[in-house]
């Protein structure tokens, strides 16, 4: 089945600096979508892309999707120890439901 | 409250032993789904349901089976024949037309 594939695994911060993870699929996606999970947590949504070359912002979050729907990308500016936790994306295929996740990124920060 | 449970939170068996983890949901959502974490894995899709008595097998079915009998349940069994049973377990729910899945708390499964 279609597979999203996530780098780095990991990344190690230092308060204050930039992060991003990204996805790649071999295959277009229909749409793209984002999830945390903080250590000892269960993953809780972030958002939805759709659209080629869709960038959605909240707050210091922000996500962008490929003109190609072929990757997408999570973008956090100034980090936090608040950010800590492994980032997912996850591929919602077609009208089937089959709702597929990438390994994800564990950030970490140093206070 | 509204939500998704999986009991329990800490389960341990017997290797050789089926066990069943429960998932409900009191948020009317259409599909449901379980999912296995293992450190440096990510979340694996073992089955999904979209509605009442039809599911299919996601990338990591082998050794586990589950039923939707209802539309709130969705339990799954961990079979004898599952090679490596312990793990942390996710069952996660989304409404029809909405793209959030929502996920319970999860079951730590650990077979000695």
């Amino acid at each position: 089945g279609q597979q999203v594939m996530q780098i780095p695994q990991y990344q190690h911060v230092q308060e204050g600096e930039d992060f991003t993870t990204y996805c790649n699929s071999s295959t277009t996606l229909s749409n793209i979508q984002w999830y945390k999970q903080r250590p000892g947590g269960h993953p809780v949504f972030l958002i939805q892309l759709v659209k080629s070359g869709e960038v959605k912002k909240q707050k210091r979050l922000t996500f962008q999707f490929g003109e190609a729907k072929k990757n997408s990308s999570l973008h956090i500016t100034a980090t936090q120890t608040t950010d800590v936790g492994t980032y997912f994306c996850a591929d919602k295929g077609g009208s089937n439901y089959k709702l597929t996740f990438g390994k994800g990124t564990l950030l970490t920060v140093n206070p | 409250d509204g939500g998704i449970t999986q009991s329990p939170k800490y389960l341990f068996r017997k290797e050789g032993q089926n066990v069943t983890l429960s998932c409900e949901q009191n948020l009317n959502h259409d599909a449901m789904y379980w999912y296995r974490q293992d450190p440096g894995q990510g979340l694996r899709l073992i089955y999904y349901s979209q509605i009442v008595n039809d599911f299919q097998k996601g990338d990591i079915a082998e050794g586990y089976s589950v039923s939707r009998e209802k539309k709130e349940s969705f339990p799954l069994t961990v079979t004898s024949a599952q090679k490596n049973p312990t793990a942390f377990y996710l069952c996660a729910s989304s409404p029809r037309g909405i793209p959030e899945a929502f996920f319970g708390q999860g079951t730590r499964l650990t077979v000695v």
